[in-house]
Order: structure tokens, then C-alpha cells, then sequence
């Protein structure tokens, strides 16, 4: 697709369930990161692959959360246990490979609501 | 590690009047720095970036110079309007990692 694609848009769950949330980067694109974008904190680093490098994993809050990389392009961040304060816009965005430009390309975001 | 700061929001103010958003920064090396927005409804994009010390990143009427003796990288317009009204999010990427980091994020208001 042209651009970054997020999937679902928005999540309602339960408090203990899992969730994953899916992105689809734009092709091509080597990097890709993972944020989390909460009322009053900003945008909040989680996780970040470039190409077939071991992922910069320092943002992740805690061992519920992970995600992976498949064949380099679609990647998957799954909450375990969801818990309340795991609330917000989860928004993944790519980057070409190259120099590092910084421009990042941003999905639309999916907004998780636990209960 | 490396931060950003920026002004609290929201920020309001009316049409045709200056703007400023203060960025100041940590980082060890060289970073660069960066504007993003998000409009309502709407993904983060890119607004404007400056790679090295005094370089000014600009775009659609927004100024921004990047000034490595004071750490900052504030967001300048000369007359805003309506449709500028969106969050920004001042960020910066070091040249040791390919992290990026983004400030908090500056809710503006303009009034017609």
C-alpha cells in the first residue's frame, strides 16, 4: 500500500485478555518502530526493528508486551494480561534504509480500550 | 539518555497571531531535530527538520533554527490560522542509534 496500513483501528478488551495489534509498513521501508501515544504523555518509544538486527527492545514497559517482525515486513505487538493503564493509541511507524533522515511514516494508530 | 522538552499546551491563541513552541533537548553527539503534527483525525507527519548546528528547517510558514549553544529548537509562525490548529510534537534522532524521541507534545488552538 502507499502508506503505513494499522490494524484493528480500535480494540475493546477485557482486562486479562491478550491483544495484538498488527502494521503493515510501507514497502520497502527497513525500520520499523512501535509507539504508544497516551493522554498527557506523549508519544512513548516502545520497540524498534531495523532490518535483520536484533530489535531495540528498551521502551517495552514490561514482559506482557512484545512483538515481532515477520520476513522483515508485517510486524505484530502483543499485550499479555492487558491491564487498564495499558489504555491508548499504539502507533507504528516506518523509515526507509539509509541515512538516517529521521523522516518517520506514521499509521493511523490503533486505539486499545481495556475495561 | 537523550529527551526532549517542549511547552506545556494547550496553547491558544487567535488567528493572525505569532506563534512560538519552546523545544529544548538532551543528547549526547549530534542529533537532528524535528517537527511533527498531527491534525485531528489525522496520522503524525513530518512538519520540518534540521540535520546540523544553525540550520533552519522550514515549512508551510513554520520556522525552525537549530541552536546547539542553547539546546533548543523552537517552532516559529508569523500569522497562524484556523487550519494550523493540531498538536506538535518537537523530536530528535542521535547519531548513535536509530532511536527517535519525541517531546510530550503542544496542543494548539487558534481561533478565528
Amino acid at each position: 500500500g502507499a502508506g503505513v496500513s494499522q490494524s484493528p483501528s480500535n480494540k475493546v478488551t477485557e482486562k486479562g485478555k491478550d491483544v495484538e495489534l498488527r502494521c503493515d509498513p510501507i514497502s520497502g521501508h527497513t525500520a520499523l518502530y512501535w509507539y504508544r501515544q497516551s493522554l498527557g504523555q506523549g508519544l512513548e518509544f516502545l520497540i524498534y526493528f531495523q532490518g535483520n538486527s536484533a530489535p531495540d527492545k528498551s521502551g517495552l514497559p514490561s514482559d506482557r508486551f512484545s512483538a515481532e517482525r515477520t520476513g522483515g515486513s508485517v510486524s505484530t505487538l502483543t499485550i499479555q494480561r492487558t491491564q487498564q493503564e495499558d489504555s491508548a493509541v499504539y502507533l507504528c511507524a516506518s523509515r526507509r534504509s539509509g541515512a538516517n533522515t529521521g523522516e518517520l511514516f506514521f499509521g493511523e494508530g490503533s486505539r486499545l480500550t481495556v475495561l | 539518555g537523550d529527551s526532549v522538552t517542549q511547552m506545556e499546551g494547550p496553547v491558544t491563541l487567535s488567528e493572525e497571531a505569532f506563534l512560538t513552541i519552546n523545544c529544548t533537548y538532551t543528547a549526547t553527539g549530534y542529533p537532528s531535530l524535528f517537527w511533527y503534527v498531527q491534525y485531528p483525525g489525522e496520522g503524525l507527519q513530518l512538519l520540518l527538520k534540521a540535520t546540523k548546528a544553525d540550520d533552519k528547517g522550514s515549512n508551510k510558514g513554520f520556522e525552525a533554527t537549530y541552536r546547539k549553544e542553547t539546546t533548543s529548537f523552537h517552532l516559529e509562525k508569523g500569522s497562524v490560522q484556523v487550519s494550523d490548529s493540531a498538536v506538535y510534537f518537537c523530536a530528535l534522532t542521535s547519531n548513535r542509534d536509530d532511536k527517535i524521541i519525541f517531546g510530550k507534545g503542544t496542543r494548539l488552538h487558534i481561533l478565528p
